[in-house]
């Protein structure tokens, strides 16, 4: 497709699932970033790739966190024992040009 | 740590009504860019301003950049319900070289008929 393609739209996960939200970038963008949004709330930074390379990984809340893209286009970020506190939407945007970001729509979770 | 306050929170007005959001911080940016998002999707870039003192238009909607480059703004002029939707600020950090940026946390618009 033409924009950013996020995998699944909607989670609900019982509280200490694992959960994996995939996201698959515009092709040839070689940066790629992951948000948190919380509801009601801006955005806040989670981690960035440059390619297969985890550059920034500075915003991820806790070690249940973990991404990745080891090949350099399709990224999945990793949440494990989940916790109420993680319910949110997770965004993911992918960029060519440092700035210019594309969101996708997002996949939102839900822990009960 | 970048903060960036946004006010304000909530706006309601009706149709043809100007109005005007702010994006304040005590933090200087190298850019600062401002979003759109509809319930359901992804923040939509709507403009990149870099130069402090700088102004930008797009049709009825026009930013400005602080000269301090701390400070933005939007104004919307003959607002219209098409216009309804969460407008967001968001910081580039100048000591990245892809441009990690803190968002403010929004301004709900809701434009009604």
């Amino acid at each position: 497709g033409a924009g950013v393609s996020q995998s699944p739209r909607y989670k609900v996960a019982k509280r200490g699932q694992d959960v994996a939200l995939r996201c698959d970038p515009i092709s040839g963008h070689v940066s790629l970033f992951w948000y948190q949004q919380a509801l009601g709330q801006g955005p806040e930074f989670l981690t960035y790739f440059q390619n297969e390379a985890q550059l920034d990984k500075s915003g991820l809340p806790s070690d249940r966190f973990f991404a990745e893209r080891p090949e350099g286009s399709v990224s999945t970020l990793k949440i494990q024992r989940t916790q109420q506190e993680d319910s949110a939407v997770y965004l993911c945007a992918s960029s060519y040009l440092p700035g210019e970001l594309f969101f996708g729509e997002g996949s939102r979770l839900t822990v009960l | 740590t970048q903060l960036l306050e946004q006010s304000p929170q909530f706006l309601s007005i009706q149709e043809g009504e100007n109005l005007t959001v702010y994006c304040n911080s005590s933090s200087v940016f190298s850019s600062l860019q401002w979003y759109r998002q509809e319930p359901g999707e992804g923040p939509v870039l709507l403009v990149t301003v870099v130069t402090g003192g700088e102004v930008k238009k797009l049709k009825r909607l026009t930013f400005q950049f602080g000269d301090a480059r701390k400070d933005s703004s939007l104004h919307i002029t003959a607002a219209q319900p098409g216009d309804t939707g969460l407008y967001l600020c968001a910081g580039a950090d100048g000591g990245t070289s892809y441009g990690k940026l803190t968002f403010g946390q929004g301004t709900i618009l809701t434009v009604h008929p």
